[in-house]
């Protein structure tokens, strides 16, 4: 089975410019995670989906990150503007049931983002 | 906020020893993961654990888990250099989303 699929695999943007992300979960996974690992530090959930609703966002800066997930498959995560401490590696996971209980997640390699 | 917390932070031994990470959280939980993370990689699902467990075994892992104590454990053995990541625990709590701890960096010298 294909992994997550996570473009681009670096970026490095100027404080202040916009960056998105994008994630192609594995096929047939209903829920879908962003997470943020800063460096030296465990992933922090941001964002997760179900299908194309969202089920937890209370830690996504909403005045600067925005997420979507339409059509219930893929997904893209956005930064704008971007400050210094978005500095980080942005992983894209997905779960085959419903939920957490119990479901391994699979991760993508993630993004390295930069801001300079 | 991370609920698990790896110690230590940072092991490094020799190929063919065993190699011992500690979990501890701080709340009840469903079940505890276990992931790995190679340099510049994303995470890897090693063993999951639920809360009415106390050991389970995959390969050359043993996870043991202390819900008394509110800990868990990861062991190793006989490890080899390609066992060098980072080893993160993960607790998964009521409906709350799964929750990661800094990890361990574990460095196994050939």
């Amino acid at each position: 089975e294909a992994g997550v699929a996570q473009s681009p695999r670096y970026k490095i943007i100027e404080k202040r410019q916009s960056v998105a992300f994008w994630c192609n979960p594995i096929s047939g996974h209903a829920t879908l995670y962003w997470y943020q690992q800063i460096l030296g530090q465990g992933p922090k959930l941001l964002i997760q989906f179900q299908n194309n609703g969202v089920v937890d966002d209370s830690q996504l800066p909403k005045d600067r990150f925005s997420a979507e997930r339409l059509k219930g498959v893929d997904s893209t995560l956005k930064i704008q503007p971007a400050k210094l401490e978005d500095s980080a590696v942005y992983l894209c996971a997905s779960s085959l049931v419903a939920g957490q209980l119990n479901s391994p997640l699979h991760f993508g390699n993630g993004t390295r983002l930069t801001v300079t | 906020s991370q609920q698990g917390e790896e110690d230590p932070q940072a092991l490094s031994i020799q190929e063919g020893e065993n190699a011992t990470m500690n979990c501890s959280y701080k709340t009840s939980i469903n079940n505890l993961q276990w992931y790995r993370q190679n340099s510049g990689r994303g995470l890897v699902h090693l063993i999951l654990i639920r809360s009415n467990e106390r050991e389970k075994h995959s390969g050359r892992l043993r996870v043991t888990l202390d819900t008394s104590k509110k800990s868990s454990s990861l062991l190793i053995t006989a490890s080899r250099a390609a066992d060098t990541a980072s080893y993160f625990c993960a607790t998964s709590s009521g409906n709350t989303p799964l929750v990661f701890g800094k990890g361990t960096r574990l460095s196994v010298i050939a």
